[in-house]
Parts: C-alpha cells; structure tokens; sequence
C-alpha cells in the first residue's frame, strides 16, 4: 500500500513570492493535515481538511491557505512568501478524521524562502 | 494549556545500551498518545500509540512505552539499541477532550538520539 506522497520534494522561492504544495493521502484515506517542522520552532500544526472541508487551522496568518480536492489530495498555498517560512512542510493523513485516530506522515517538502 | 515535554533534547548511547527517553504532558483530559520517529530528511514513522487498555504499549523495532497517568508522563524505552536507531524521536498528543476533535497533534520539541558504537 503506498503512503502519503508529497511534491515537489524541495521548492525555492524568493520573497513576496507564492508556495504550492501538494500531498497525496493513503488510499482509503479522507482527512489531511499539514504541520509546519521549522527549526528552532518543532512541529507545528498549521491545517486539517476532511472530506473537502477545512476544519481547523492551527495559529498562522491568512496567507497559509489550502483546498482538498474531490480526490483527498490537497494542497498548501503559501502566499506573501516571508523568509522565516522556509521549513519543511509535512502533510499527514487518517482514515476519517475521527478523534484520536492515527496520523500517517509523508516524506515531507522543504521549502526555502530566499 | 495543552502541551509536551521532552526535557532531553540530545542523548548519546552505546549500540547494545538500553534507553529512555521521556515524554511529559499537559492535557485536560486522558490524551491519545504517540511516539513517532524522524530520520534526517525524512517525514514521521509512528513507533506506537496508546489509547487506553494496558498502559504498556508494544510498538515497532523492539521499542515500548508506558503510560502513567499519576506522572502525565508516556516514556518510551528500548532495551538493546541499535545504530541504525539514530534519529530524531517526537512524542505527540491527541485529543479526545470535551473540547470537540480538532485533528491537531501537540508535539514535543524532539530528542536526537545518537548511538556510539
């Protein structure tokens, strides 16, 4: 069974620029989450969409946004790029969003803000 | 406020030592508990996780954990390490309180572990 896919592996931006990540869920599987792992700062939960729907967001600005497509896939869209966005951006996914359930994680993508 | 603590952010240990690494929380209720391990430049493997029953958890790679409520702690130890355990190692904790699921999973801030041979 594959796991959670994310592309592109590693993305450099400059500054004032747009970041699109993408993550591919086990099959089967329904709800995403993205953290943020930024050093110096640990893991950081930023998203969770289930079944098309946002329904929660961790403490970031508006400018972290995404959408879970029909399919379960989704995608992060980091606009206003700031330098202290570089990190690695991991993507998560569980079966039905149900409390409590375990989160399987992706090889991560690593963005770099120059 | 929810939170997690490992108070070992680097430990060095001899292949074939055992080892503890700990894990402490604040949580208002009885937390889902987790440990996942991160090797460098990858994502998160899930070693194990509790949800209630025995308190003594059997994970993957010869690895468990105990949780104790009266200490609010979820240690994870190993009797023989292996060099091919050097990593990084996150305790997490998930909700199941009144509060409603929020899907979030409140991370410690990691312990590297390095293996001497």
């Amino acid at each position: 069974e594959a796991g959670v896919t994310q592309s592109p592996t590693h993305l450099i931006k400059t500054r004032g620029q747009q970041a699109t990540l993408r993550c591919s869920p086990i099959s089967g599987h329904t709800s995403v989450y993205w953290y943020q792992q930024a050093l110096g700062l640990g893991l950081q939960f930023l998203l969770w969409y289930d079944e098309g729907e946002e329904r929660n967001r961790g403490n970031f600005p508006p400018r972290f946004s995404g959408r879970q497509f029909p399919n379960y896939s989704s995608e992060l869209n980091v606009n206003a790029l700031e330098l202290e966005d570089s990190a690695l951006y991991l993507c998560a996914s569980s079966p039905h969003g149900g409390r409590g359930e375990t989160q399987y994680f992706g090889p991560g993508t690593r963005l770099l803000v120059l | 406020a929810q939170s997690v603590t490992q108070p070992d952010i680097h430990i060095t240990v001899s292949e074939g030592a055992s080892l503890e690494l700990r894990c402490n929380y604040s949580y208002g209720a009885t937390p889902y508990l987790f440990w996942y391990v991160q090797s460098p430049g990858q994502g998160l493997q899930l070693l194990l996780k509790y949800f209630s029953g025995d308190t003594l958890v059997q994970g993957i790679k010869g690895f468990e954990a105990e949780f104790k409520r009266s200490q609010s702690s979820f240690n994870l130890r190993k009797p023989s390490v292996h060099w091919s355990d050097a990593a990084e190692y996150f305790c997490a904790v998930g909700g199941r309180g009144g509060s409603g699921n929020t899907g979030k999973l409140i991370f410690g801030q990691g312990t590297t572990l390095q293996v001497k041979p």
